[in-house]
């Protein structure tokens, strides 16, 4: 079963514009939760990521908003440029796997920014 | 910078084959991970490794196995290879300690005919 799933499959946003990437997980057990990005033909790397005892993170355009109430996260790029056309994933962490830092990935979201 | 280097880039292999796809970190870590990556269906967990000679299952180990014999390769094998396996494979590293990246390879492209 899909414990994170990730919404919307692919996003086509205007350059300058906010590209918005959700999340939602049901296993109350995460407690770390990262956001990768991939480019083709590459890897996914680690973009930002949050604990759940903050509502919002942001590093330069890139902010993570967090509602545990909803089980939800989010990844807001502002000021969306080509360069940021990628495909993002959201992940989660359980605390309960111990060694190996297990993360489960969300489904991926294939951004296109347009000029 | 870390890096995880995976075998081969394509790999073109037969139904029935044993496979082995090879990947190498330089960094030490003590975590190493195997993913596939589908469109549609993100990346799945295939099997991964806390130490040397150490292995748990992922979300989806049926038809894989894996060795870990040094602390810097992680192997990943497909005992009796079929066409519903064809698909990405990536490699990912970590350290050992609450919330450390994963550090992936560039992912090698299988095909099984």
């Amino acid at each position: 079963q899909q414990q994170v799933k990730q919404s919307p499959q692919s996003l086509i946003v205007q350059k300058g514009g906010i590209s918005i990437i959700n999340c939602a997980y049901e296993n109350t057990a995460f407690d770390y939760f990262p956001w990768y990005q991939q480019f083709p033909g590459k890897g996914p790397a680690l973009l930002i990521a949050i604990r759940p005892d903050v509502s919002e993170k942001k590093e330069g355009r890139f902010t993570i908003s967090f509602n545990k109430s909803a089980k939800q996260f989010s990844l807001h790029i502002m000021d969306s440029q080509p360069g940021d056309s990628a495909t993002y994933f959201c992940a989660a962490r359980s605390g309960l796997t111990g060694g190996g830092n297990k993360l489960t990935f969300g489904t991926g979201t294939q951004l296109k920014v347009e000029l | 910078d870390v890096k995880v280097t995976q075998s081969s880039r394509y790999l073109v292999k037969r139904t029935g084959e044993k496979v082995f796809l090879e990947c190498v970190q330089d960094m030490d870590h003590e975590n190493m991970f195997w993913y596939r990556q589908d469109p549609g269906l993100g990346l799945r967990l295939i099997y991964f490794s806390y130490d040397v000679k150490m292995k748990e299952k992922g979300d989806i180990p049926e038809g894989y196995s894996v060795s870990r014999e040094k602390k810097e390769r992680f192997s990943l094998i497909l005992e009796s290879a079929s066409t519903n396996q064809t698909s990405m494979y990536l490699c990912a590293s970590s350290e050992t300690g609450p919330n450390q990246p994963q550090h992936f390879g560039d992912g090698t492209r299988l095909s099984i005919l």
